[in-house]
């Protein structure tokens, strides 16, 4: 099973600065990797899949970088409705595995 | 739009079993392989099964193999997930998504498994 490593577990960030999560794979998975926002009491929703590309209506001030085994989200300048739990997914093996999430709180 | 709507969560007793469905709108059902993804509370999320557009792939987490059985009904537009010899470690909020090459980009609200006695 793949293990997929997400820091940091939380990230303090003002509104309107840069923050930048990271998440690793223990081995490749190619570019089948995915990020998703869940705002609380919600459920999760698409923003990045194939490492990169922003999902149907996600806005660009979100984006996704990285191959292989080392991933980057990053969200330009934070917005309120952005302090949330991201986590990354990787679909290139079986069992589809995610990381245990990033929350993203105000600072 | 793109509507899927669980149910059938609730509490059980260890060992018991439940049926969750989902039932899906404002698409092509038929056309879209889906998942059921779990959450415990306080914990991230867990893929724990998947099926083809037809049904005939399926697959599933080892920690609910032999347990759980995922299914279809293309003509009604719904998706189940039979859940026997529950364990107080599946509860968690239960949700059905659409698969697409492997992205997960459609979920429902979920419902909510409590297992306790």
């Amino acid at each position: 099973e793949i293990v997929m490593t997400q820091s940091p577990a939380t990230l303090s960030v003002s509104p309107g600065e840069r923050a930048t999560l990271s998440c690793r794979a223990s081995q490749s998975v190619s570019s089948n990797l995915a990020w998703y926002q869940q705002r609380p009491g919600q459920a999760p929703r698409l923003l990045i899949y194939g490492a990169s590309t922003r999902a149907t209506g996600i806005p660009a001030r979100f984006s996704g970088s990285g191959s292989g085994t080392d991933f980057t989200l990053t969200i330009s300048s934070l917005q309120s409705e952005d302090f949330a739990v991201y986590s990354c997914h990787q679909y290139n093996n079986w069992p589809w595995t995610f990381g245990q999430g990033t929350k993203v709180e105000i600072k | 739009q793109v509507q899927l709507v669980e149910s059938g969560g609730g509490l059980v007793k260890p060992g018991g079993s439940l049926r969750l469905s989902c039932a899906a709108s404002g698409f092509t059902f038929s056309d879209h392989y889906m998942t059921w993804i779990r959450q415990a509370p306080g914990k991230g999320l867990e893929w724990i099964s998947y099926i083809s557009d037809s049904g005939s792939i399926k697959y599933y987490a080892d920690s609910v193999k032999g347990r759980f059985t995922i299914s279809r009904d293309n003509a009604k537009n719904s998706l189940d997930l039979q859940m026997n010899s529950l364990r107080a470690e599946d509860t968690a909020i239960y949700y059905c998504t659409t698969v697409h090459y492997g992205r997960l980009d459609n979920w429902g609200q979920g419902t909510l498994v409590t297992v306790s006695s």
